[in-house]
């Protein structure tokens, strides 16, 4: 079964780093999603991309962050200068064809910034 | 925005025994997916169910779209069961923005 992957699985940076984190979505899939999940708190939605634009964004998604799908298959969130609070595990998720469809979640990229 | 609770916060079982975890929302929906993180923190995909109802093995969901809620059934609870489940839905006025509950913590003993 095609599956979402998420490279690096763990990453180590320090406070005012830049980092980028990548998904390789699922072939085919049009619709592309980060979420964070703070340790021990529920999941938080971050961005939703399509069409090579973001169609949505919450307030934590603020100008730190950015989204892009470089080169047609992965699809990167960059945060420009990290900072404590933004340690967390961050998924990648696609959708296949309607936006209403199953949401797939990579095994997540966790995120600690010292 | 669109509202999530699940209920219990916490459940704890001995191995064998059923339980039922609900999830109510606030608003129409498009999506409602419930997941099970495992304790490597991944989130396993349990069901796509915006209405109606599914069976997989020894699980179950069920959604009443009009009146708000969704039901997990677990039978014959394994030690593998533990982890986190959390509900997750989408609002008729999203755009692929899924809203999570903030999960029950299920522990099953031997």
């Amino acid at each position: 079964e095609p599956e979402v992957t998420q490279t690096p699985s763990h990453q180590v940076t320090q406070m005012g780093q830049e980092v980028i984190l990548r998904c390789v979505p699922i072939s085919n899939h049009l619709y592309f999603y980060w979420y964070r999940q703070i340790l021990g708190q529920k999941v938080e939605f971050l961005v939703s991309f399509y069409n090579n634009e973001i169609s949505e964004k919450s307030e934590i998604f603020d100008d730190q962050f950015s989204v892009e799908r470089p080169d047609g298959s992965n699809f990167t969130l960059k945060i420009r200068s990290t900072k404590l609070e933004d340690s967390a595990m961050y998924f990648c998720a696609t959708t296949g064809l309607a936006v209403g469809d199953t949401q797939y979640f990579g095994p997540g990229t966790r995120l600690t910034v010292l | 925005g669109i509202q999530v609770e699940q209920s219990p916060p916490d459940l704890i079982l001995q191995e064998g025994a059923n339980s039922t975890l609900r999830c109510n929302f606030s608003d129409s929906v498009n999506n409602l997916q419930w997941f099970h993180q495992n304790p490597w923190g991944q989130l396993i995909n349990l069901f796509y169910i915006p209405s109606g109802t599914k069976q997989n093995g020894r699980l179950s969901a069920t959604t009443v779209a009009t009146e708000r809620y969704s039901l997990l059934y677990i039978s014959s609870s394994q030690t593998t069961d533990s982890g986190v489940y959390f509900c997750a839905v989408m609002g008729g006025t999203s755009y692929g923005k899924l809203t999570f509950g903030q999960g029950t913590i299920l522990t099953v003993h031997p």
